[in-house]
């Protein structure tokens, strides 16, 4: 079984400081991790993932994440926060190996102060 | 791009009601997914189906049901609405390729009155 904990159910930050969400996995296999973010009254939208290979993942709209296993990690950072970049993002995990078994967080809440 | 549609943006309906949500994918996917989004939960997995008329109960089945008659369509149903069950509820669908990312659909927001 696997789980997810994103720390901050909300988080503010101003607008041109580094944004970090924190998300924080267990699973019994090697994971693979994904970042979506969520508008107001959208679907998801993939950010970025992780699943083998090179341990930071850069994304779309400037984001990165770093998945660290002895830290059993993935969290989400962008140098400058932007107003647009106001949104619900979600942590989620999967066994490798199993495309069936999406594991997401409860989210973070971002809010961007001009 | 690939496309999940979800048939309605926002439903109301009363109590014991029969509901029907529908998703349509355009990318054909093996697997489809119904989530429901509550405010503190994150996603919570209802049902999946990884082929036409296969499915698997996920988290929080109870009081739901899903059909599965063809590959591009994914039915949840509410056999009899309860107010517990207002909430947005998240389709989405994902090749059977493991490392590969679900795409979902707009959101149906539903009330049950």
């Amino acid at each position: 079984a696997q789980s997810v904990t994103q720390l901050g159910s909300h988080v503010s930050v101003s607008e041109g400081a580094l944004v970090l969400l924190r998300c924080n996995y267990s699973s019994s296999v090697p994971p693979y991790l994904f970042w979506y973010v969520q508008y107001p009254n959208q679907g998801l939208q993939l950010l970025l993932k992780y699943t083998t290979g090179a341990t930071l993942v850069k994304g779309i709209n400037g984001f990165e994440a770093e998945f660290k296993k002895s830290e059993t990690s993935f969290h989400l950072t962008k140098p400058s926060a932007h107003m647009s970049d106001a949104a619900e993002y979600f942590c989620a995990v999967t066994p490798s190996g199993s495309a069936r078994q999406l594991t997401f967080g409860s989210g973070t809440q971002l809010t961007v102060l001009p | 791009d690939v496309k999940v549609t979800q048939s309605s943006r926002y439903l109301v309906k009363r109590t014991g009601e029969k509901v029907f949500l529908e998703c349509v994918q355009d990318m054909d996917h093996e697997n489809m997914f119904w989530y429901r989004q509550d405010p503190g939960l994150g996603l919570r997995l209802i049902y999946f189906s990884y082929d036409v008329k296969m499915k698997e109960k996920g988290d929080i089945p109870e009081g739901y049901s899903v059909s599965r008659e063809k590959k591009e369509r994914f039915s949840l149903i509410l056999e009899s609405a309860s107010t517990n069950q207002t909430s947005m509820y998240l389709c989405a669908s994902s090749t059977g390729v493991p490392n590969t990312e679900a795409f979902f659909g707009q959101g149906t927001r539903l009330t049950v009155v």
